[in-house]
């Protein structure tokens, strides 16, 4: 069975531009979390959706962070502008209405922004 | 607001030897609660996880954990490692009284192992 898939693997990009980074979760999995890790703050969820709804987004570090989801088998985390301390492993994670505690995690996609 | 502390940010062991990584929460009632392993270059893998009943919980690759609620710890454990266990080991605690999944993680142990 196929994971949580991550795209891009690894992202460079310069301070100013936009940044997507998208996430396809286990099929009939209803909850998709997003996640920053940096080796100062650790491993910090940005925001987390159910039935494609939002439901917290307070890690959401402001306004030049923005996620969507579309439809159930697709999700984005979008940062414009990027900035330097943007750098970071993003990971997304999903979970099933049967134990939506149990997160499946992606490989994560690796931003450097110069 | 819930936290995890994993007290060691990096430890040493030779193979074949036992293993204990430590974690403490703090949280109102009795939360639930996680451990994760992630590998060098991954995202995390679930390793065993406690919500309620016995405090001792087993998970994959040997390992174990326990549940103490008097002391607010949640410690794994595998009785003699293998060089394949090395690797970042992150505890993570969950609101058990609601329906939100948010998982609140510590800052990691980083487990190194000795041939």
């Amino acid at each position: 069975d196929a994971g949580v898939i991550q795209s891009p693997r690894h992202e460079v990009t310069e301070m100013g531009q936009e940044v997507t980074l998208r996430c396809k979760p286990i099929s009939g999995h209803n909850s998709l979390f997003w996640y920053r890790q940096t080796m100062m703050r650790g491993l910090e969820l940005l925001i987390y959706f159910n039935n494609n709804v939002p439901i917290d987004d307070s890690g959401m570090p402001e306004d030049r962070f923005s996620a969507k989801m579309p439809n159930a088998s697709f999700s984005t985390l979008k940062i414009q502008p990027s900035e330097p301390r943007d750098s970071a492993v993003y990971f997304c994670a999903s979970s099933s209405g049967l134990n939506p505690y149990e997160q499946y995690f992606g490989p994560g996609t690796r931003l450097t922004v110069t | 607001a819930q936290s995890v502390t994993q007290p060691d940010i990096h430890i040493t062991v030779s193979e074949g030897a036992s293993l204990e990584l430590r974690c403490n929460y703090s949280y109102g009632a009795t939360p639930y609660l996680f451990w994760y392993v992630q590998s060098p270059g991954q995202g995390l893998q679930l390793l065993l996880k406690y919500f309620s009943g016995d405090t001792l919980v087993q998970g994959i690759k040997g390992f174990e954990a326990e549940f103490k609620r008097s002391q607010s710890s949640f410690n794994l454990r595998k009785p003699s490692v293998h060089w394949s266990d090395a690797a970042e080991y992150f505890c993570a605690v969950a609101n058990s009284g609601g329906s939100n999944y948010k998982l609140t993680f510590g800052k990691g142990t980083l487990l190194t192992v000795n041939p």
